[in-house]
């Protein structure tokens, strides 16, 4: 099946520094990727959509200065998160749909990047 | 605003109990309904719908899609100490399928 990594799977860092989150589709090729956030018993919240060779689009409220996103290629997309915050401390996870699967829209999950910001 | 309502919010049974979980959704162009289910990392895929009263089936697990009344169900029969987890419904909209997670039921399955 399809499978997508995410890394780093944990990351501690200091407040105002930034972290970049990788997220690979490692058997297919993701026009499309998304990155979400979970906050400690909530569920997933989108932030935006990565769209490979154009600009994300970003949820309402959430910042695209402060989260950047670049979709480089068609399997890899990665989410800076600049100036980072403890409010900024989350689960961020990714996924992406395989186009080649048609009319499925099954999107596969990265198993997560647990973020702390002290 | 799209909004997906799971309940109840958390369950506790014994196992070899049945349970029932609820997902009520409105949102703007739907496109299909997804269960997902999600222990401590991300969430596994668990069943697609997209058609109303076709009953997908997986062991234990059954799904259906009421597309009139605007909700699914998901039914565990014979539970696991191995179900326990949280069962998260995601609606699919628009061009760009995006996905609106529910709240998500806490199952807890106890000997």
């Amino acid at each position: 099946g399809a499978v997508v990594s995410q890394h780093p799977s944990w990351v501690i860092c200091k407040s105002g520094t930034s972290v970049k989150i990788e997220c690979r589709s490692l058997d297919f090729q993701a026009t499309t990727m998304f990155w979400y956030r979970q906050f400690p018993k909530q569920s997933l919240m989108l932030m935006a959509t990565s769209n490979e060779g154009s600009k994300a689009t970003y949820e309402q409220g959430v910042e695209k200065d402060k989260f950047l996103i670049n979709h480089a290629s068609l399997t890899l997309s990665t989410l800076t998160v600049t100036s980072a915050h403890p409010e900024d401390s989350s689960f961020y996870i990714c996924s992406a749909r395989d186009p080649a699967k048609g009319d499925s829209y099954e999107q596969y999950f990265g198993p997560g990047t647990r973020l702390t910001v002290t | 605003e799209d909004k997906v309502v799971q309940s109840p919010l958390s369950l506790v049974v014994h196992e070899g109990d049945t349970v029932t979980l609820n997902c009520s959704y409105e949102v703007t162009n739907f496109r299909s309904l997804l269960w997902y289910k999600q222990e401590k990392k991300a969430p596994t895929f668990l069943f697609m719908l997209t058609s109303s009263g076709i009953e997908k089936k997986s062991g234990r697990l059954s799904s259906i899609l009421d597309k009139k009344e605007l909700f699914s169900i998901l039914n565990i029969t014979a539970t696991q100490t191995g179900d326990s987890a949280v069962y998260l419904c995601a609606v699919v909209t628009g061009t760009a399928s995006k996905l609106t997670f529910g709240t998500g039921t806490r199952l807890q399955v106890t000997l």
